[in-house]
Order: C-alpha cells, then sequence, then structure tokens
C-alpha cells in the first residue's frame, strides 16, 4: 500500500511570495495534520483537518492556512512568505478520529521549502 | 500547553550494545506516546508507541517504558545494528489532534 505522498519534493520561493504544498493520506485514512520541522528541530504541529474540518490549529500565524478536500487530499498555504518560513513541512495521516486514547500519525516524506 | 524534554541530543554506541533515549512531558492529562525515527531526507517513521494505561511495551529490539507517576518515558533499543543510526524523536498527546515532540536525539551506531 502507498503510504502518505507529498508534492513537491523541494521548493525555491522568493520572500513575499505565496505557496502551496499538497498531501495524499494513506488510502482509508480520514484525518491529515500538518506540521513544520526547521532544521535540528522536532516537527511543530500546524494544522489538523477530519472530514474536511479543521480540528485544531497551532501557534502560526494566518498567513497560514489549510483545507482538506473530499477524497481527504489536503493543500497547505502560505502566504508573504518570510525568510524564517523556509522549513520541511511534513503531512501525517492517521486511521482513526481524535479522541482520548491517541492515534497513530504515519508521516509523509515532506516537502523542502527554501525561502530566499 | 505540553512541553516534552528529550535527552540526550547525541548518542553514540558501539554496535551490539544498547541504546537508552529518555523523554519527559509537563501535561499530565497526555496518553499517548509515539516514538518516531527519522533517517535523512525522509519523514519520521513510527516505531513503536505506548499508551497510559501500559507500563511496558517491546517490540522486537525496541522496547518503550512509561512511568505516570514522574512523567516520564523512555525508548530502549537492544542489539543495535548500523542501520539504527538516525534521529529519534519521542512525542505526546492527550489525545487531541496535536503531537508535541521533543527535540530529537542523533543515535550513530559505530560498527
Amino acid at each position: 500500500d502507498a503510504g502518505v505522498t507529498q508534492s513537491p519534493t523541494h521548493l525555491i520561493k522568493t520572500r513575499g511570495q505565496h505557496v502551496t504544498l499538497r498531501c495524499s493520506p494513506i488510502s482509508g485514512h480520514k484525518s491529515v495534520s500538518w506540521y513544520q520541522q526547521v532544521l535540528g528541530q522536532g516537527p511543530q504541529f500546524i494544522f489538523q483537518y477530519y472530514e474536511k474540518e479543521e480540528r485544531g490549529r497551532g501557534n502560526f500565524p494566518d498567513r497560514f492556512s489549510a483545507r482538506q478536500f473530499p477524497n481527504y487530499s489536503s493543500e497547505l498555504n502560505v502566504n508573504a512568505l518570510l525568510l524564517g518560513d523556509s522549513a520541511l513541512y511534513l503531512c501525517a495521516s492517521s486511521p482513526t478520529l481524535p479522541g482520548p486514547g491517541g492515534y497513530e500519525q504515519y508521516f509523509g516524506p515532506g516537502t523542502r521549502l527554501t525561502v530566499t | 500547553g505540553e512541553n516534552v524534554e528529550q535527552h540526550p541530543s547525541t548518542l553514540s554506541v558501539q554496535e551490539g550494545d544498547s541504546a537508552v533515549i529518555k523523554c519527559t512531558y509537563s501535561d499530565s492529562a497526555s496518553n499517548y506516546f509515539p516514538w518516531y525515527k527519522q533517517e535523512l531526507g525522509k519523514g519520521p517513521q513510527l516505531i513503536i508507541d505506548i499508551r497510559s494505561n501500559v507500563g511496558e511495551k517491546k517490540d522486537q529490539r525496541i522496547a518503550v517504558t512509561l512511568n505516570k507517576t514522574a512523567k516520564h518515558f523512555s525508548l530502549h533499543i537492544t542489539e543495535t545494528q548500523p542501520e539504527d543510526s538516525a534521529v529519534y524523536f519521542c512525542a505526546a498527546t492527550s489525545g487531541n489532534e496535536k503531537l508535541t515532540f521533543g527535540t530529537g536525539t542523533r543515535l550513530t551506531i559505530i560498527p
């Protein structure tokens, strides 16, 4: 079975530009989460979507937005890019509903975004 | 919010020896603790997890222990092999949508 897929693999943008990153979850998974991983640090939570609804948002500015489509794929959008947005953006999918007891999240390979 | 601390930041062990990585968490409501392995250029890979109703879990050479009273949990890798070299992350969640990660441990297995 295919794992979580993300596109593009790498991306170079200029400050002030906009970027869209895409994610396809594991077949049958309805929950998608986005994380930002700066070099040398652990992933930081950005958004979580389940059944096309936003279920959680991390401490990121409004320049970051996301959505989930009827086929459960997802997009992360970042406007007015800053140098500090350079990072690996990870998408994770989960087979289960968010709730007590936690749930497994499976990560994709990520999109490496470089802002110059 | 939850805060997860992870130690050590780097760890080198001889092939065949054991490696132990430790994490502490702050939110007593946290009840799910996964461990991820991240190789260079790849996304984190879930290798083992434990829930708060269990004190220990083992999967072949990998084991995780949880002490809810002390709010810490540990990853144990026995009979280490070169392919175990990677960055390992612990994480915690109270069962909502968000995983809070530790800062990572770079494990190097010396042949």
